[in-house]
Parts: C-alpha cells; sequence; structure tokens
C-alpha cells in the first residue's frame, strides 16, 4: 500500500477563491481525519469519518469549510472562500480504529494571499 | 484543544547520546501514543503505550507511563542524525476516545 495519499502538496490561492484538498486512505481503515497544523495552534482535529460518515465536525473552523467523503477510497476538504488565517499545513490521515496508531499523509501546504 | 504538553520544546544533542522528551496531560487516557514528524512531512506513528502499561521498548526507544503523574517520557538511545525531527505525544482519552496531540518538542542531532 503506497499509504495515505495527499493533493495537491503545495496550493497558493488567492483570498476569495474556492480551494479543494483531497485524500486518498490506505484501504481497509475505516475511519478518516482531517487534521490542521499551524506554529500557532499545533494540530487540530477539523474532521472525521467512520465508514464514509461524518462523525465529529466540532473542529471545522466555521461554515467556509466542509469535508465529505463519497467512498471509502476518497475524501475532499473544502474551503469556499479561502482567507489568508486558512493558511497552514492540513493533513489526512487514516486508521483502523480511533484508538491505535493513525497513518498521517504528508500534508498539503495551503498558502491564501 | 491540545492535551498533552512536551518538555522541552527544543533539544540540541550530539550523535550518539541520548535524547528523553517528556509529555504532560491532564484528563484520564486510554493510551498514549508518540509521533515524528520530519520537515516536511506527515505525523510517523513510532510506539503506543496503554494506560495499564508502565514502560515499552521498540528498537532504540523507550516510553514511561506514568497515570499518577499523568506523564509520559520517550527515551531515544544512541542518537543519530537521522533522528533530527518534531516528536509528540498523543493521548486517547478515556472518556470518549478523542485523539488529542501536544505541541512537540523539536530535537535536533547533531553529526
Amino acid at each position: 500500500d503506497a499509504g495515505v495519499i495527499q493533493s495537491p502538496r503545495h496550493e497558493v490561492t488567492e483570498m476569495g477563491q474556492e480551494v479543494t484538498l483531497r485524500c486518498k486512505p490506505i484501504s481497509g481503515h475505516d475511519y478518516l481525519f482531517w487534521y490542521r497544523q499551524t506554529m500557532m495552534r499545533g494540530l487540530e482535529l477539523l474532521i472525521y469519518f467512520n465508514n464514509n460518515v461524518p462523525i465529529d465536525d466540532s473542529g471545522m473552523p466555521e461554515d467556509r469549510f466542509s469535508a465529505k467523503m463519497p467512498n471509502a477510497s476518497f475524501s475532499t476538504l473544502k474551503i469556499q472562500p479561502s482567507e489568508p488565517r486558512d493558511s497552514a499545513v492540513y493533513f489526512c490521515a487514516s486508521s483502523f480504529n480511533r484508538v491505535n496508531g493513525y497513518t498521517f499523509g504528508s500534508g498539503t501546504r495551503l498558502t491564501v494571499v | 484543544s491540545q492535551q498533552g504538553e512536551e518538555d522541552p520544546q527544543a533539544l540540541s544533542i550530539q550523535e550518539g547520546e541520548n535524547a528523553t522528551m517528556n509529555c504532560s496531560y491532564k484528563t484520564s487516557i486510554n493510551n498514549l501514543q508518540w509521533y515524528r514528524q520530519n520537515s516536511g512531512r506527515g505525523l510517523v506513528h513510532l510506539i503506543l503505550i496503554r494506560s495499564n502499561e508502565r514502560e515499552k521498548h521498540s528498537g532504540r526507544l523507550r516510553v514511561t507511563l506514568d497515570t499518577s503523574k499523568k506523564s509520559s517520557s520517550l527515551l531515544i538511545t544512541a542518537s543519530r542524525a537521522a533522528d533530527t525531527a518534531s516528536y509528540f505525544c498523543a493521548t486517547v482519552l478515556y472518556n470518549n476516545n478523542d485523539m488529542r496531540f501536544g505541541a512537540g518538542t523539536r530535537l535536533t542531532v547533531k553529526p
């Protein structure tokens, strides 16, 4: 297995534009997590899915953020409209369950100018 | 919100020396995990210690857990330049299985 695959690796966009981040979890993992990492706030859990169903989105900062998981092998995190304060590294992770180790993707570094 | 706090924030040592990083947390846990993050990469799971365990080893890694003090330590023995990375502790909360990450310790191993 190639691990958790995220795309793009880097994204630079202008304020107000829509941004879509993509993730392919490890096959067989029932849980998928979206995290955001910044120097100021560290790693924050945004949302997680179990068997493609969103379970807890309380970490999503505001309505500009949305996430979907249409099938077991694909998830998206969308920001619309984007703002400079959304600049961060966004990680996707997957796992068999919530209590054991997570496998992280390489992240998407988002810069909103 | 962060549950664990790592100490120190940064650590610089010579190759061959041992590196010790500490993690403190606030609430009851199911288990505690340590992850490594190389610059520009995702986190990599290193080791998991359950709340009923006190010590665990994996290669050059030794993890201890003291639930009475709500603290854990990660010891890397005979460090190598390739161990240079940030190390994060993550706690799985007992009440809801949420995983919370600390702010991390930045380890630099000089060749």
